[in-house]
């Protein structure tokens, strides 16, 4: 198994663009998350899905930020319009049941 | 707000030495974890311990879990070079599907 796949894994951008992140879970694992992480708060968790429905969203910023998992091989992380803030190392993951979780290698996002 | 943290925030060990991270916090847990972070990576899961265990060992881990003071510490021994990363602590709240973290360890083995 590849484990799971972000991309981009690098994205720079100016402020004010549409930054799209994307992940591709583990084949079979019905549980999928999605993370922030900085020096100044840590990992923070943004959103969570459970067989392609979103179970809490609580961690989301703002509206500026969405997630979307159309199917159980595919999720979208968007931020539009992008700020300097919103700079930081994004990680998706998923679980077979949500306890233990798979990290993939995670997208820097740098926001100019 | 971070369920978990970890002490020390830094530690700086020489290779063969024990290395010992603890981890409180705050609310009623289903189970506790503990993942590896090594720079520039992703996370990795090392080992899990539930709510009813007090201790667990997997290799060169061993983790303990005292509900009752709500902490944690996981014991790394005879430590080697590539044990140096971040090490987190995670918690599933009670009643909760997600797992929060803490602000990590940052483990260095020198040679």
């Amino acid at each position: 198994d590849a484990g799971v796949i972000q991309s981009p894994r690098h994205e720079v951008t100016e402020m004010g663009q549409e930054v799209t992140l994307r992940c591709k879970p583990i084949s079979g694992h019905d549980y999928l998350f999605w993370y922030r992480q900085t020096m100044m708060r840590g990992l923070e968790l943004l959103i969570y899905f459970n067989n392609n429905v979103p179970i809490d969203d609580s961690g989301m910023p703002e509206d500026r930020f969405s997630a979307k998992m159309p199917n159980a091989s595919f999720s979208t992380l968007k931020i539009q319009p992008s700020e300097p803030r919103d700079s930081a190392v994004y990680f998706c993951a998923s679980s077979a049941h949500y306890e233990k979780l798979f990290f993939g290698s995670g997208t820097q996002l740098s926001v100019l | 707000s971070q369920q978990g943290e970890e002490d020390p925030q830094a530690l700086s060990i020489q290779e063969g030495e024990n290395a010992t991270m603890n981890c409180s916090y705050k609310t009623s847990i289903n189970n506790l974890q503990w993942y590896r972070q090594n720079s520039g990576r992703g996370l990795v899961h090392l080992i899990l311990i539930r709510s009813n265990e007090r201790e667990k060992h997997s290799g060169r881990l061993r983790v303990t879990l005292d509900t009752s003071k709500k902490s944690s510490s996981l014991l790394i021994t005879a430590s080697r070079a590539a044990d140096t990363a971040s090490y987190f602590c995670a918690t599933i709240i009670q009643g909760a599907q997600k797992l929060v973290f803490g602000q990590g360890t940052r483990l260095t083995i020198n040679p």
